[in-house]
């Protein structure tokens, strides 16, 4: 039973334009979102972060938007870049379980000039 | 300052037998953390270590073990290797323990079982 779920495998975008990138979750003892991007052969590097007691975080182009009652939250990336195509994941933890992370399968972004 | 680092890069293993993999974390982090990413799916959960003490296990097998030693490197071990233990396993390490700490990870070991 998949606990976080990025239900869009892959998502095609034109230079300077949004990407918008979806996850949703089931567990309500998550109290910490994360975004991590992938380039092949290199290991998750950390993008961004939300604590479930906000529900926008933003850096730079990066906006990550949590949506609690509805389980919900996006990272927006204004405005896309060739450079950010890539995977990405979204995972989450309970407070409680450490480090420990809970990821999705993740979502392959190409930006396109 | 150098980054998680892992050993060896690639490793090609036969069913049955036993592998060893390792990873030195960032200078001066404490905690590491082990994942298994399966072609296609996200990394997922294994291990987790903090001042050489065991503080989370995933939902895996008892043929996966895995320890820290006293320079806070770590080592993932994996017995009775079966065709399904094929994938990238990821080391990330951070300075405490909670996940608010930002988690580096390695370019991790990609195992292939024959």
């Amino acid at each position: 039973d998949q606990q976080v779920k990025q239900n869009s495998p892959s998502l095609s975008v034109q230079e300077g334009r949004i990407s918008i990138l979806n996850c949703d979750y089931t567990n309500s003892m998550f109290d910490y979102f994360l975004w991590y991007k992938k380039y092949p052969a290199e290991g998750p590097t950390f993008l961004i972060s939300i604590s479930s007691i906000k529900d926008k975080n933003e850096d730079g182009r990066f906006t990550v938007f949590l949506n609690k009652s509805a389980k919900h939250l996006s990272l927006h990336i204004v405005p896309s870049q060739p450079g950010d195509s890539a995977v990405y994941f979204c995972a989450a933890s309970d407070n409680q379980a450490g480090t420990a992370l809970i990821f999705g399968k993740g979502t392959t972004l190409s930006v396109s000039s | 300052d150098a980054g998680v680092t892992q050993s060896p890069t690639h490793l090609i293993k036969t069913r049955g037998q036993q592998v060893t993999l390792r990873c030195s974390p960032i200078s001066g982090h404490k905690s590491v953390s082990w994942y298994q990413q399966v072609l296609g799916q996200g990394p997922q959960f294994i291990f987790q270590y903090y001042e050489k003490e065991e503080r989370g296990r995933g939902n895996f097998p008892d043929r996966f073990s895995a320890r820290q030693f006293p320079n806070y490197s770590s080592e993932l071990n994996v017995n009775a290797l079966l065709l399904g233990d094929s994938a990238l396993y990821l080391c990330a390490s951070s300075f405490e323990w909670t996940a608010h700490n930002e988690q580096f990870f390695g370019p991790g070991t990609r195992l292939t079982v024959l």
